[in-house]
């Protein structure tokens, strides 16, 4: 398809690991990005993955990139109610497109 | 840090009015930016400009015109505002060769 596409909603439990999907759609996009958005706020850049990569860690973020099937997620480790946040996928196609965004909501 | 400041948080205007949103960044960024954020369609890209006098069309340009005189501020018209331009509107800016954007806190519009 033409756009990046991502489910809307994800609810987790206080503790419990969040993972947040994202499809894409140039194979040959040479980054890719995670953003981060609060209550209130812009978006702030969380983490990125370059496309010669399969896995990215950072603390509590593993960044999986799947090029044969455009796939991408975010694993967020023992999540807290401060990941409650709408985070966006971007890829790179001449300039930065975002998927619809997925409003993660962490449940004490 | 990079600081992308937008002037306005919270903005309500009139159907017609000629409305300016302003967006000053402090990090020599070649490149600018601005999106429009609705529920359920993520950011889309209404303009953007890689150096001071140019811009080009985004995605959704219609209704819409920019400016950008200086490298640091890059503005946002809607030249004459309609109720379906109400939104969050967000700017952004990355350095020229790079794609990681940075984003200001946004400017919820609201046209009456």
């Amino acid at each position: 398809g033409e756009d990046v596409e991502q489910s809307l909603f994800l609810s987790v439990r206080e503790g419990d690991s969040s993972v947040i999907n994202c499809t894409y759609t140039d194979s040959s996009s040479t980054y890719l990005y995670w953003y981060k958005q609060e209550p209130g706020a812009g978006l702030q850049l969380l983490t990125y993955i370059f496309s010669n990569m399969d896995m990215k860690q950072d603390q509590r973020l593993t960044v999986l990139l799947n090029k044969k099937d455009k796939h991408l997620s975010l694993r967020i480790a023992d999540t807290q109610t401060g990941d409650s946040a709408i985070y966006f996928c971007a890829e790179v196609r001449g300039k930065l497109i975002f998927g619809q965004g997925t409003e993660l909501s962490v449940k004490p | 840090d990079v600081k992308v400041t937008q002037s306005s948080r919270y903005l309500v205007k009139r159907t017609g009015e000629k409305v300016f949103l302003e967006c000053v960044q402090d990090m020599d960024h070649e490149n600018m930016f601005w999106y429009r954020q609705d529920p359920g369609l993520g950011l889309r890209l209404i303009y953007f400009s890689y150096d001071v006098k140019m811009k080009e069309k985004g995605d959704i340009p219609e209704g819409y015109s920019v400016s950008r005189e200086k490298k640091e501020r890059f503005s946002l018209i809607l030249e004459s505002a309609s109720t379906n331009q109400t939104s969050m509107y967000l700017c952004a800016s990355s350095k020229g060769g790079r794609t990681e954007a940075f984003f200001g806190q946004g400017t919820r519009l609201t046209v009456v």
